[in-house]
């Protein structure tokens, strides 16, 4: 699967939009872009995921450059509850391959 | 979305027993479940994948014979964790995988909450 890298880190204001940023630049065109979060001390949580169309769900949205390069997740309006590490993951959905967590963006969002 | 749960929740040992950690998928069938171990401020970390009906698929370094692996129905596996010591303190996180009504190729895994094994 191929390698995701994303910011270590990143604040925004509660009520604002938070955009998290993840580049994929090695993608293959078989990979789709997952997007789970981590609250402190739980399990991750499925966000959403994309093959090369915008997608939108109750959560966030998520934008896929057109060359698959890179994407941004977008939670539209961040509430403090949103305080978690976002990961980014590429791969193959056809099979049951693994999940290959990185090291994520924490988010904090604050007052 | 699909609801995976573990059980127990937190669990503290001895060393030297052993622990079971059972994961279950709540509303849909898993014949795929996944089992991920994570040390504080690290990623988590698959240890192995469980297959209904079959042997576990270990990661390089996850000793099968200590984490032993039981996936007796579509909507259970469980982690038994064997001779604990106080290294095998962890929160271990499962997942299922769901392929979706129509069974197409786009499969998602959720996650349990997790479970906090600590080992004196």
């Amino acid at each position: 699967d191929a390698k995701t890298t994303q910011p270590p880190s990143m604040d925004c204001a509660e009520g604002r939009a938070a955009n998290l940023p993840c580049n994929h630049s090695t993608i293959s065109g078989n990979e789709y872009v997952y997007w789970y979060r981590q609250i402190h001390s739980q399990g991750p949580q499925y966000i959403i995921h994309g093959l090369k169309n915008n997608e939108t769900n109750e959560m966030a949205s998520l934008i896929i450059t057109e060359d698959r390069k890179s994407s941004t997740l977008i939670l539209p309006h961040a509430t403090l509850r949103d305080t978690a590490v976002y990961y980014c993951i590429v791969r193959v959905a056809s099979t049951a391959s693994k999940l290959t967590f990185g090291t994520g963006t924490r988010l904090q969002v604050t007052l | 979305g699909a609801v995976v749960s573990q059980h127990p929740s937190r669990v503290i040992c001895k060393s030297g027993t052993s622990v079971k950690i059972e994961c279950r998928s709540l509303d849909f069938q898993a014949t795929t479940m996944f089992w991920y171990r994570q040390f504080p401020k690290q990623s988590l970390m698959l240890m192995a994948t469980s297959n209904e009906g079959s042997k576990a698929t270990y990661e390089q370094g996850v000793e099968k014979d200590k984490f032993l692996i039981n996936h007796a129905s579509l909507t259970l596996s469980t982690l038994t964790v064997t001779s604990a010591h106080p290294e095998d303190s962890s929160f271990y996180i499962c997942s299922a995988r769901d392929v979706g009504p129509s069974g197409g190729d786009t499969d998602t895994q959720y996650f349990g909450p997790g479970t906090r094994l600590t080992v004196l």
